[in-house]
């Protein structure tokens, strides 16, 4: 089946850093990926959808500039939070698609930002 | 604008009873996706509703689709205590040609012995 890699799964960064997160399919070739954002008790909320070679495309009232995304390759997805303050801390859930497997999710980045 | 509307949110149930959870979407749609998420946890899948009348079972779990109506179905049979977890349905934005998915607010679901 298909799988996808996301790491780190858990970080902790002080405010100001810079904290990337990577999302990689295993054994499938994902043409895009959407990357979303959940705080506690709530659903998850789509921050942006990457296809591979192009621009990411941002929801909105996600700033590009401080959620940079990139998917150089058909495998590999990341996510770079920048400049990251405390209300950045959430849980990020990477998703692959694929016209064959449909939806896989990575296993979730926890970011607390101290 | 695709909405994706989910009830109860809040479900608290003895073991051995049965529930069902309701997912009902604004669009038109073909394709219908349950979730089950644990605490801390990332999303597993469940189901997959492909089509009209789509019924699907995994043990105690069994999904419907009724796309005429827009609304699926996650029907609980004597709930164990392994089940309880929160459960998302989700549906895809451009209507079944795999654009982004649209989750409900989710189901927390508590089984109590």
């Amino acid at each position: 089946g298909a799988v996808v890699s996301q790491h780190p799964s858990r970080v902790i960064c002080k405010s100001g850093t810079s904290v990337k997160i990577e999302c990689r399919s295993l054994d499938f070739q994902a043409t895009t990926m959407f990357w979303y954002r959940q705080f506690p008790k709530q659903s998850l909320m789509l921050m942006a959808t990457s296809n591979e070679g192009s621009k990411a495309t941002y929801e909105q009232g996600v700033e590009k500039d401080k959620f940079l995304i990139n998917h150089a390759s058909l495998t590999l997805s990341t996510l770079t939070v920048t400049s990251a303050h405390p209300e950045d801390s959430s849980f990020y859930i990477c998703s692959a698609r694929n016209r064959a497997y449909g939806y896989t999710f990575g296993s979730g980045t926890r970011l607390t930002v101290v | 604008e695709l909405k994706v509307e989910q009830n109860p949110l809040f479900l608290s149930m003895q073991e051995g009873k049965n529930y069902t959870i309701y997912c009902n979407y604004s669009t038109t749609s073909d394709r219908l996706y349950w979730y089950r998420q644990d605490p801390g946890k990332s999303l597993e899948s469940l189901f997959v509703l492909l089509s009209n009348g789509a019924v699907k079972q995994e043990g105690r779990l069994m999904a419907s689709l009724d796309t005429k109506a827009r609304l699926s179905t996650l029907h609980i049979t004597a709930a164990v205590h392994d089940l309880s977890a929160t459960y998302f349905c989700a549906v895809d934005e451009e209507g079944g040609s795999q654009g982004n998915l649209i989750f409900g607010k989710g189901t927390k679901l508590s089984v109590k012995p």
